[in-house]
């Protein structure tokens, strides 16, 4: 156990609909960062937020949004989605914003169908 | 950051030592050399990271050439379970925007 909880582990829905995707940090972590890896793809960074502020954004689409909340959870939201999507949704946590000991959860697995 | 090269596949044979070489030409002199590996669909997992000198933990060994632009990623006595794909990242330990970028990284393929 990584210590970064993501829920859920897998989700299959159909094209055109949402789904919000969940992570908690490590414990004392204060940044989370968000992946998506497709098919034997590579990782592709999404957002980053810094408590509770985000702090960067790589190839995130429109239909794509995040928060992290004064907890320090984060949800990843995916509005009418398409089959590209389906992919393995990474996130990971860090104490600090400098990147040192990245700690990512297991990731969840979603399928449009 | 830094531009990494990195072998698209490498296979070792258990109980053998591997070793996972990455050129990094162009890396600054505050750039660090990290490693970190995925085991099939699972998350990424930190290895080891280092600036100038040979570091060593209980996953593995990285040896920084003296002119920083290339390293090693040793696994002493590779097992099964390293079947891997492992990434070298070169980046600044605190710019501001603080994400890991992923390259292609090495497919570590060990043999009973």
């Amino acid at each position: 156990d990584s210590g970064v909880t993501q829920t859920p582990k897998h989700l299959i829905t159909a094209t055109g609909q949402r789904v919000t995707l969940r992570c908690s940090p490590r414990s004392g972590d204060l940044s989370v960062y968000w992946y998506q890896q497709s098919l034997d793809q590579g990782l592709q960074f999404l957002i980053q937020y810094y408590n509770g502020e985000e702090r960067a954004k790589g190839n995130i689409l429109e239909r794509f949004s995040a928060q992290q909340f004064p907890d320090l959870h984060s949800e990843l939201n995916l509005s009418s989605l398409e089959l590209g999507d389906s992919a393995l949704y990474f996130c990971a946590s860090s104490l600090t914003g400098t990147g040192l000991g990245y700690t990512f959860g297991s990731g969840t697995r979603l399928t449009v169908v | 950051d830094a531009k990494t090269t990195q072998p698209t596949s490498m296979d070792c044979a258990e109980g053998r030592a591997a070793n996972l070489p990455c050129n990094h030409s162009t890396i600054s002199g505050n750039e660090y050399v990290y490693w970190y590996r995925q085991i099939h669909s699972q998350g990424p997992q930190y290895i080891i990271h280092g600036l100038k000198n040979n570091e060593t933990n209980e996953m593995a060994s990285l040896i920084i050439t003296e002119d920083r632009k290339s390293s090693t990623l040793i696994l002493p006595h590779a097992t099964l379970r390293d079947t891997a794909v492992y990434y070298c990242i070169v980046r600044v330990a605190n710019n501001a925007g603080n994400m890991l970028t992923f390259g292609g990284g090495t497919r570590l393929m060990v043999k009973p």
